[in-house]
């Protein structure tokens, strides 16, 4: 069993629907990660957080919305998403030593919500 | 910049035999380097790291890996591989000058053959 866990485990969705993909994690994490993983390929990361606050947007578009209400949850709000979006969404929690200093820590995956765009 | 990369698309090895997955990677400053395994329809799972100290590396499962740094790899290795082994692995980099993002290696598919 992972400790990031992640819903939807399965997704499906309209072009013109509006989604939330959803992270919790309780081991007292304060950096999370939003990653995109295509089949066969490495996760691309698309989003951090540092203690709530957002850190690093990798030029995701603005269709994917990320949000983190406090330290145990990650949210993604989809809107508008194309058929390439289809793909499994990845949340990651890691420690963060002091300030944004957590590059020496193991992130943490979650089992992704599979999503495909119709 | 930072980059990793994992030369092999795919590793056959029969049950038994040792393992290696190979990865080199280019950075800047000191590198922080990751294994990571994903089973299907799962997340990545750590499997070890380096930071600084000794230059070989043990992780989960029996899997181990040496940090070379005139040869700039990090290879995975395991002395006797398993079935349930088969899976796709990561070799991963975070660049300790180049801010906290950790990049991927593109990943090895591992097939241990019984």
């Amino acid at each position: 069993d992972t400790e990031v866990t992640q819903t939807p485990k399965h997704l499906v969705m309209g072009m013109t629907n509006k989604k939330s993909l959803k992270c919790e994690q309780h081991m007292g994490h304060r950096a999370m990660y939003w990653y995109k993983q295509k089949a066969k390929k490495p996760p691309e990361l698309m989003f951090v957080y540092s203690y709530e606050k957002l850190s690093i947007n990798e030029s995701v578009p603005s269709r994917f919305s990320p949000e983190c209400p406090n330290s145990s949850l990650l949210n993604l709000h989809l809107h508008a998403l194309q058929p390439e979006d289809s793909a499994l969404y990845l949340c990651a929690s890691s420690k963060a030593t002091g300030g944004d200093t957590y590059s020496n820590q193991p992130q943490h995956f979650g089992d992704g919500t599979r999503l495909s765009i119709l | 910049a930072q980059s990793v990369a994992q030369p092999e698309d795919q590793v056959n090895v029969a049950e038994g035999n040792p393992l290696t997955v190979k990865c080199t990677y280019s950075v800047s400053g000191n590198p922080y380097l990751f294994w990571y395994v994903q089973y299907p329809n799962r997340g990545l799972q750590f499997l070890l790291k380096y930071i600084t100290g000794d230059n070989l590396v043990k992780g989960s499962y029996g899997f181990e890996a040496e940090f070379n740094k005139s040869q700039t790899s990090f290879h995975l290795k395991k002395p006797s591989a398993l079935v349930s082994d088969s899976a796709l692995y990561f070799c991963a980099v975070r660049d300790e000058a180049a801010g906290n993002k950790l990049t991927f290696g593109g990943g090895t598919r591992v097939l241990v053959k019984p």
